[in-house]
């Protein structure tokens, strides 16, 4: 079936650094990917709709210069971190949706714990 | 503004018998509803779907059932199994140009007791 994998599983990074999150369809392509945030007991909240080949689509209130998306082929989509500061610590997750033989659904990645020290 | 709302936030069921996590919207653009199982520190695995065309989709033991009038919807997993314990969200999208984009509810705590 339809697999969404995300790179790193778990990332420390110091405060004032960078870090890239890798969100890959593995059995299909991708035009549109999302990137959501999960701080802990919360809900899932979508931060920015990744295009291929354009600019990503931000939700309000997320700062689309601190987090850099990139989406430059159909299974590839990358979140960076910017500046990266304690508050950002949290849980990253990317989605994709299908289409055609494999059903019109969507799969979520494995996520991604970001901690800033 | 809560457009997805799961108002219990835990549930605890026994072996065998039935659970049942339901789910409100308030956004009636929304025509594609989706569940999804989660770990603590892991990304959702789907669950089940279900079209604003239906008012029922069943897979397996899992049921999702759609009341659009009402503007909700329920998931039924029978025989419930200590497996299942896990935190159970919806999502609602619609099905145009914003699908995909996933509007999640606050989730509810299933546990699934031997």
């Amino acid at each position: 079936g339809a697999v969404v994998s995300q790179h790193p599983s778990r990332v420390i990074c110091k405060s004032g650094t960078s870090v890239k999150i890798e969100c890959r369809s593995l059995d299909f392509q991708a035009t549109t990917m999302f990137w959501y945030r999960q701080f802990p007991k919360q809900s899932l909240m979508l931060m920015a709709t990744s295009n291929e080949g354009s600019k990503a689509t931000y939700e309000q209130g997320v700062e689309k210069d601190k987090f850099l998306i990139n989406h430059a082929s159909l299974t590839l989509s990358t979140l960076t971190v910017t500046s990266a500061h304690p508050e950002d610590s949290s849980f990253y997750i990317c989605s994709a949706r299908t289409g055609g033989s494999t059903g019109n659904t969507i799969y979520f990645g494995e996520g991604s714990w970001l901690t800033v020290v | 503004d809560q457009q997805v709302k799961q108002n219990s936030p835990s549930l605890s069921v026994q072996e065998g018998r039935i659970s049942i996590l339901n789910c409100d919207y308030t956004n009636s653009m929304f025509d594609y509803f989706l569940w999804y199982k989660k770990y603590p520190a892991e990304g959702p695995t789907f669950l089940i779907s279900i079209s604003s065309i239906k008012d029922k989709n069943e897979d397996g033991r899992f049921t999702v059932f759609l009341n659009k009038s009402a503007k909700h919807l329920s998931l039924h997993i029978v025989p419930s199994q200590p497996g299942d314990s896990a935190v159970y969200f919806c999502a609602a999208s619609d099905s145009g140009t914003s699908y995909g984009k996933l509007t999640f509810g606050q989730g509810t705590i299933l546990t699934v007791h031997p």
